[in-house]
């Protein structure tokens, strides 16, 4: 699986888009930017994947470059309540892959 | 619909003891993940099944097994407990291979002693 690179930490005031850049440079064609997110003393929860497509959902937009080298997940207007850590994972969709999480991006939402 | 339950949610165990987690994926999923999450490692993938078949295996020692049954519950065994093995182990249960739209439950919190 493709190596991916977060910043640790970000902050975000409350009502305003969060945009969590991930980089995965060494992404191989057959494999997918998924999003995930863990709040505090939960399980991880999926928020949104894709290919090569910009994709959209209730929750987030992902935003991939063109080379593919590089993913923004965006939360358009940000409540108290995303306040999490926030991975991004690149893995095949077959067999050969190990679903590494990384350390992730820990955002903050502030009143 | 139910989501993922594991249980126990809590467990304690002395080394040297083995240990068996439960997973019940969501009604339907076929495929079942595992992961174990420590506060210096992060979270780590431990194994993947789908139809009662391993699909994927993490970079853990062989003291670390599981299996999942015809209606999709799997279980995941610790045998040989040491200190290090104290983590939250996590379920994901999905409809197909792989990471799209995956569902985790709540985990189970393990601590050896």
């Amino acid at each position: 699986d493709a190596k991916t690179t977060q910043p640790p930490s970000m902050d975000c005031a409350e009502g305003r888009a969060a945009n969590l850049p991930c980089n995965h440079s060494t992404i191989s064609g057959n494999e997918y930017v998924y999003w995930y997110r863990q709040i505090h003393s939960q399980g991880p929860q999926y928020i949104i994947h894709g290919l090569k497509n910009n994709e959209t959902n209730e929750m987030a937009s992902l935003i991939i470059t063109e080379d593919r080298k590089s993913s923004t997940l965006i939360l358009p207007h940000a409540t108290l309540r995303d306040t999490a850590v926030y991975y991004c994972i690149v893995r095949g969709n077959t067999n050969a892959g190990k679903s590494t999480f990384g350390d992730g991006t820990t955002l903050t939402v502030k009143p | 619909k139910a989501g993922v339950t594991q249980t126990p949610r809590y467990l304690i165990k002395t080394r040297g003891q083995q240990v068996t987690l439960s997973c019940s994926p969501i009604s339907g999923h076929r495929s079942v993940s595992w992961y174990q999450q420590t506060p210096g490692q992060g979270l780590q993938f431990l194994f993947e099944y789908f139809s009662e078949t391993q699909r994927n295996k993490g970079n853990f020692p062989g003291r670390f097994s599981g299996r999942q049954f015809s209606n999709s519950r799997s279980e995941m065994n610790v045998s040989t407990l040491e200190l290090g093995d104290s983590a939250l182990y996590l379920c994901a249960s999905s409809l197909r291979q792989g990471l799209a739209e995956a569902f985790f439950g709540q985990g189970t919190r393990l601590t050896v002693v």
